[in-house]
């Protein structure tokens, strides 16, 4: 099976801090992708990528950029973090080809800005 | 964007009955998926139904797409309470392999 690590399960930071979330699949799957998740909002992307060294944003990437320098990880950062930006964050894979694949999820970190 | 809706919004059973939720979306769809999320952790693909694909069945679960419509239906039969987490659509559009997920349907089963 396919496994998605997301390094923390929770993290608690302060405003203005750079903060890392790191997610790393096990598959060689070259699609990866950062979301976060709040009530009654469902899942919003932050950005993607299909490559090493590739990267697009998603719907919501501001505050926010990404690093793929490896196949298998994939980094979220938020350069400056604030209070609305906490929420959680879920990483996905999924393996190459025309979409029709289910996405492989980490079980998530759940971020508290203070 | 937010493309899946999905209804209601939460939904409350008794174990050994059914369950239905639905999804309505807007765009030209690739294809459709279902994924289930128990409490605070990440999510887990149930099933994909393609474009050209009417009904689908997986275990316990049942899938219908309607694209004259713009819908979908999940159907978990004889629930159990291992059932009770949020369920969500997400669709892949046409032009777009990004998945976009709606807002989730909560089910309980009560035992």
């Amino acid at each position: 099976d396919v496994k998605v690590t997301q390094s923390s399960r929770y993290l608690v930071k302060r405003t203005g801090e750079k903060v890392f979330l790191e997610c790393v699949q096990d598959m060689d799957h070259e699609n990866m992708f950062w979301y976060r998740q709040d009530p009654g909002l469902g899942l919003r992307l932050i950005y993607f990528s299909y490559d090493v060294k590739m990267k697009e944003k998603g719907d919501i990437p501001e505050g926010y950029s990404v690093s793929r320098e490896k196949k298998e990880r994939f980094s979220l950062i938020l350069e400056s973090a604030s209070t609305n930006q906490t929420s959680m964050y879920l990483c996905a894979s999924r393996p190459p080809g025309t979409g029709a694949r289910g996405y492989t999820f980490g079980s998530g970190t759940r971020l508290t800005v203070v | 964007s937010q493309q899946g809706e999905e209804d209601p919004q939460a939904l409350s059973i008794q174990e050994g009955e059914n369950a239905t939720m639905n999804c309505s979306y807007k765009t030209s769809i690739n294809n459709l998926q279902w994924y289930r999320q128990n409490s605070g952790r990440g999510l887990v693909h149930l099933i994909l139904i393609r474009s050209n694909e009417r009904e689908k069945h997986s275990g316990r679960l049942r899938v219908t797409l309607d694209t004259s419509k713009k819908s979908s239906s999940l159907l978990i039969t004889a629930s159990r309470a291992a059932d009770t987490a949020s369920y969500f659509c997400a669709i892949t559009s046409v032009n777009d392999y990004k998945l976009s997920f709606g807002a989730g349907t909560t089910v309980t089963v009560r035992a």
